[in-house]
């Protein structure tokens, strides 16, 4: 099973300032299967990132993704009040698809 | 509009059966693979299977902590997809969503609340 590590825990910025949560595989997805989500308070789940690097329809271009051997990358640049959630990364190159433990992003 | 919407959640004892349905709309069902994932309270997402649309013969993956006891089936015909959940455990309790697509998802439902307890 490829476990993913995310970090920080939480990330506590202001607004307009940038984001960058980490997700760490326990080995390499060179096929780029790799997705992220947010997730509000009290919703279901929502697709930002497909492919590592695609955004998802209706995804503002403030979200980008990036991918390099292990390292997972969501880039959150010029932080809005909206963008309070908590983001998971997901592996789905090898069964069983995994998540991560999920990063929680405050606005200050 | 692409909807997804679950029902059947419950509070069951443990050992207990429980079965949850997944009704569709809004787009070809039976061009999609349809995947369960589980939200316990306060916690994160875990992955629970996933079946194959026709095409790639209709067959589901478990994860190993559901596997035995979980069965994901499909109703082309209706647009719904099930989860049947068999010896349930008090650590099943969860937000039960369900989601199309097979491997990353982009249309989930709003999710079905399963408490498992004595």
């Amino acid at each position: 099973e490829i476990v993913l590590t995310q970090s920080p825990g939480t990330l506590s910025l202001s607004p307009g300032e940038r984001a960058t949560l980490s997700c760490r595989a326990s080995q390499s997805i060179w096929s780029s299967k790799l997705a992220w989500y947010q997730q509000r308070p009290g919703q279901a789940p929502r697709l930002l990132i497909y492919d590592a690097s695609s955004r998802a329809t209706d995804v503002s271009d403030r979200f980008s993704g990036s991918a390099s051997g292990t390292d997972l990358t969501l880039t959150i640049s010029r932080l809005d009040p909206g963008d309070c959630a908590v983001y998971y990364c997901q592996q789905y190159d090898t069964t069983p698809w995994t998540f991560g433990q999920g990063t929680k992003v405050e606005i200050k | 509009e692409v909807q997804l919407v679950e029902s059947g959640g419950d509070l069951i004892q443990p050992g207990r059966s429980l079965r949850l349905s997944c009704t569709t709309s809004g787009f070809t069902f039976g061009d999609h693979d349809v995947s369960w994932v589980r939200q316990a309270p306060g916690k994160g997402l875990e992955w629970v299977g996933f079946i194959r649309n026709e095409a790639y013969g209709g067959t589901a993956e478990y994860a190993a902590s559901v596997n035995g006891r979980f069965n994901i089936s499909r109703d082309d015909s209706k647009s719904v997809a099930y989860l049947q959940m068999n010896s349930l455990k008090t650590e099943d309790t969860a937000v039960y969503y369900c989601i199309r697509g097979g491997a990353y998802y982009d249309y989930w439902g709003q999710g079905t609340l399963v408490t498992v307890s004595s």
